[in-house]
């Protein structure tokens, strides 16, 4: 099942300007996870951030999480051309075994024009 | 280097048959995840492997089986019961249970012909 939904589904912006991503999920989690897929691409591990924090950087990328809302926000500043991709949210639950696993939201699709 | 090797990168399957994708780490990760895409879609969970010679079903492991022999493969079989084969599938792992990220390989497309 998917945990999370993206919005929105596609976005479009010129080089410079900023990008923000949300995702929405269901369930309680243990950290919520951005990736980058370029197309056809495996996926690439961008930041996470832990349920008990409200806010992350990591270069230009600005995450933040409100789990009272049970939502996230991916934010890309002053974007270039090689941010075109696309940009998954993905959340961890830790049940009651050891087994842990990520859920996968639907995705945004971001193109970066010059 | 250390990383995921997924292969073939490209597979057609026949209707009926039986086709083998292939997954090896060299991260000495002990988890591996095996998870499927549908164009313009997220991903969903196949089947994932805490340890060797252990692993569990997905939210769709209808139609496919694994086997974890070795800690660093973990080959994901479609069967000819998974009656929509169709699609992108990724191979991923990370360092442990709590993982804190997955590496991902770079995938396998695979097309029913």
């Amino acid at each position: 099942s998917q945990q999370g939904e993206e919005d929105p589904q596609a976005l479009s912006i010129q080089e410079g300007e900023n990008a923000t991503m949300n995702c929405s999920y269901k369930t309680s989690i243990n950290n919520l996870q951005w990736y980058r897929q370029n197309s056809g691409r495996g996926l690439v591990h961008l930041i996470l951030i832990r349920s008990n924090e409200r806010e992350k950087h990591s270069g230009r990328l600005r995450v933040t999480l409100d789990t009272s809302k049970k939502s996230s926000s991916l934010l890309i500043t002053a974007s270039r051309a090689a941010d075109t991709a696309s940009y998954f949210c993905a959340t961890a639950e830790f049940g009651t075994g050891t087994a842990s696993k990520l859920t996968f939201g639907t995705g945004t699709r971001l193109q970066v024009t010059l | 280097d250390g990383g995921i090797t997924q292969s073939p990168k490209y597979l057609f399957r026949k209707e009926g048959q039986n086709v083998t994708l292939s997954c090896e780490q060299n991260l000495n990760h002990d988890a591996m995840y095996w998870y499927r895409q549908d164009p313009g879609q997220g991903l969903r969970l196949i089947y994932y492997s805490q340890i060797v010679n252990d692993f569990q079903k997905g939210d769709i492991a209808e139609g496919y089986s694994v086997s974890r022999e070795k800690k660093e493969s973990f080959p994901l079989t479609v069967t000819s019961a998974q009656k929509n084969p169709t699609a992108f599938y990724l191979c991923a792992s990370a360092e442990g249970p709590r993982n804190y990220g997955y590496t991902f390989g770079s995938g396998t497309r695979l097309t029913v012909v």
